[in-house]
């Protein structure tokens, strides 16, 4: 268990449809990050925040959203989803400075 | 925009042998992490170098920083079953965002 929860493990849904994943991120780390990971696309930076404020922001699509709530836990939001986004989704946490990240087990998304 | 290229992609090896992947780059990162992953597991951290010439052990795995903080390598002595996996190299920018930019990633397989 590295610390960094996610839910769910798995997820199909239908095009058009609209999904939330959830990360509780490790104890005492302030930052949370998203990144989508795919077999032609490699890791891709989505959104990250700090105690609650959005702080960098990667080429995320207008139909995906995130929030990191007071207690420190994040949320990603996506909408009107497309086949093409089916993918894992990784949620990962650090504290400062940043000397790496831990992650979570992640969420597989499948869109059918 | 910053890049990381992996190189090779892909390598089969019997056990015994030894390898060395590269992450090369054209921009200079403040620090670069090395991360390995199993299928339906998150990356996990094998470490982090800061400076430029640095080198580090882990066991049987070198990991070095490049000179000019451009290019990193890890190389695997005696490589053993249990080391296969995706090695992910990942480059941290100088803003204080903590934003990680991910290499494609180099997947490992060692035959008994």
């Amino acid at each position: 268990d590295s610390g960094v929860t996610q839910t769910p493990k798995h997820l199909i849904t239908a095009t058009g449809q609209r999904v939330t994943l959830r990360c509780s991120p490790r104890s005492g780390d302030l930052s949370v990050y998203w990144y989508q990971q795919s077999l032609d696309q490699g890791l891709q930076f989505l959104i990250q925040y700090y105690n609650g404020e959005e702080r960098a922001k990667g080429n995320i699509l207008e139909r995906f959203s995130a929030q990191q709530f007071p207690d420190l836990h994040s949320e990603l939001n996506l909408s009107s989803l497309e086949l093409g986004d089916s993918a894992l989704y990784f949620c990962a946490s650090s504290a400062p400075p940043v000397y790496g990240y831990t992650f979570g087990s992640g969420t597989r998304l499948t869109v059918v | 925009t910053q890049l990381l290229e992996q190189s090779p992609q892909f390598l089969s090896i019997q056990e015994g042998e030894n390898l060395t992947v590269y992450c090369n780059s054209s921009s200079v990162f403040s620090s670069l992490q090395w991360y390995r992953q199993e299928p339906g597991e998150g990356p996990v951290l094998l470490v982090t170098v800061v400076t430029g010439g640095e080198v580090k052990k882990l066991k049987r795995l070198t990991f070095q920083f490049g000179d000019a903080r451009k290019d990193s390598s890890l190389h695997i002595t005696a490589a053993q079953p249990g080391d296969t996996g995706l090695y992910l190299c990942a480059g941290g920018g100088s803003s204080n965002t903590g934003k990680l930019i991910f290499g494609q990633g180099t997947t490992l397989q060692v035959k008994p």
